[in-house]
């Protein structure tokens, strides 16, 4: 069975400084999708950032970015430049094309220190 | 355009009623799910929708967790006889299409329960 590890229940980082998160994520299959959503304190899920098992490309979105290792199943989110806004809880997720569902790691809470 | 609503927003309830958590998804989307957050944990997939026929209940975690959808719009989960450990944050999303692979999950604020 899919499972998606997150070993940070909690990480805090300065204001403009760069913060990594790590997830880890244990599969058979060769071909899968991952993604990272944020959820604020008003619990409204928002998807930050999707990466393509089959790219080797890192995909990045503004100041958001992945370190996707396939072969160590590491899906890492580096956030930076870190603003206030940025406060959330972070879930890493899975999926395969051929599912529907969702498979998702216990979530980091990341704390902004101005 | 509107985003996914759910409501209530907060739902505080005794042991052993019955409740109804209501889910209005995107306009146009087919696909809707249901999912339930512990306290602390990640989300627990309860049931998928397509269109109106669930193909999917197996993550209901009792006969007491039922859940229901009109046409491709408003979906309604009810949780009878209610248990304490029934309390939970329980969010909904919708998509175009039921591969989350490439059609995005657009989710709701949640309704939060309790069951005192």
């Amino acid at each position: 069975a899919q499972t998606v590890t997150q070993s940070q229940p909690e990480m805090s980082v300065q204001e403009a400084e760069t913060v990594t998160l790590s997830c880890t994520y244990d599969t058979s299959e060769s071909d899968y999708y991952l993604f990272w959503y944020k959820q604020p304190p008003s619990r409204q899920m928002i998807l930050v950032i999707r990466q393509e098992a089959y790219k080797q490309q890192n995909a990045t979105e503004n100041r958001f970015s992945v370190n996707f290792q396939k072969a160590a199943k590491s899906f890492s989110l580096k956030i930076s430049d870190s603003q206030l806004g940025d406060a959330a809880m972070y879930f890493c997720a899975y999926t395969m094309d051929s599912n529907y569902q969702l498979i998702w790691g216990a979530g980091t809470k990341l704390i902004i220190k101005p | 355009g509107a985003g996914v609503s759910q409501s209530p927003s907060n739902k505080v309830t005794e042991k052993g009623k019955d409740v109804e958590l209501r889910c209005d998804p995107i306009s146009g989307h087919t696909a809707l799910y249901w999912y339930r957050q512990r306290l602390g944990q990640g989300l627990e997939f309860l049931i998928y929708f397509q269109g109106n026929s669930a193909p999917d209940k197996s993550g209901l975690p009792s006969d007491r967790f039922s859940a229901e959808r009109t046409g491709e719009s408003v979906s309604t989960l009810t949780i009878q006889r209610t248990q304490q450990e029934d309390s939970a944050v329980y969010l909904c999303a919708s998509s175009l299409g039921s591969r989350p692979s490439y059609n995005e999950q657009f989710f709701g604020p949640g309704t939060r329960l309790t069951v005192l």
